[in-house]
């Protein structure tokens, strides 16, 4: 199955800043997740990344918060714009790959003070 | 895509059977029940599924009743790494369009003790 990198793994990060987690996978891979998951809950779809168009955010999620680019097959960015303290999560990326199901990176644990 | 019931936690003793219940009674005929977990601080990890016939593989085992409205997940030997977060999805298997992610449900909470 595929195998993703995503850095950082943590960080804490000022309000009003920006954060921007990247997902590397070591092959190509038509769709890539990004998924929240808030403290003590499960994960939430924030939006499916397509390489070479725009990205479909999950009701609730806007593009000028949680901007994300896809520029090749293996990569993808997700930033959290203007964060406050709400936005501490963790935030994961995700592959789907035909005959292994889908698979997810370590998360990037984000607190925002 | 079909919704799911598990209970929020179970206990299980460790080197016993860990038997996770979920319910999905209104799956549809072309969903799949998977099966991921969640062990503190990591990202999901892909277990099982299956669409109606019994599945096992080196991790676990997945039981589907005939009518397809439950399943199983069973651990045969739970070792205290076996503490996680089950979560139970039913979905279409397919990987593009549309119906290429994953919803979970609140799962539940295994806690092996020794």
């Amino acid at each position: 199955s595929a195998v993703i990198s995503q850095k950082p793994s943590r960080d804490i990060c000022q309000r009003g800043t920006s954060l921007t987690i990247q997902c590397q996978v070591d092959s190509q891979v038509t769709m890539m997740f990004w998924y929240r998951q808030q403290p003590g809950q499960s994960l939430t779809l924030i939006a499916t990344a397509n390489q070479g168009s725009e990205a479909t955010y999950e009701s609730g999620f806007v593009i000028d918060k949680f901007p994300i680019s896809r520029p090749n097959l293996t990569f993808s960015t997700l930033t959290v714009s203007n964060m406050s303290p709400e936005d501490s999560s963790i935030y994961l990326c995700s592959v789907a790959v035909l005959n292994y199901g889908y698979t997810f990176g370590s998360g990037t644990r984000l607190t925002v003070v | 895509d079909a919704k799911t019931t598990q209970p929020p936690s179970m206990d299980c003793a460790e080197g016993r059977a860990a038997n996770l219940p979920c319910n999905h009674s209104t799956i549809s005929g072309n969903e799949y029940v998977y099966w991921y977990r969640q062990i503190h601080s990591q990202g999901p990890q892909y277990i099982i599924h299956g669409l109606k016939n019994n599945e096992t593989n080196e991790m676990a085992s997945l039981i589907i009743t005939e009518d397809r409205k439950s399943s199983t997940l069973i651990l045969p030997h739970a070792t205290l790494r076996d503490t996680a977060v089950y979560y139970c999805i039913v979905r279409v298997a397919t990987y593009g369009g549309s119906q290429g992610n994953l919803i979970f449900g609140k799962g539940t909470k295994l806690s092996v003790k020794p």
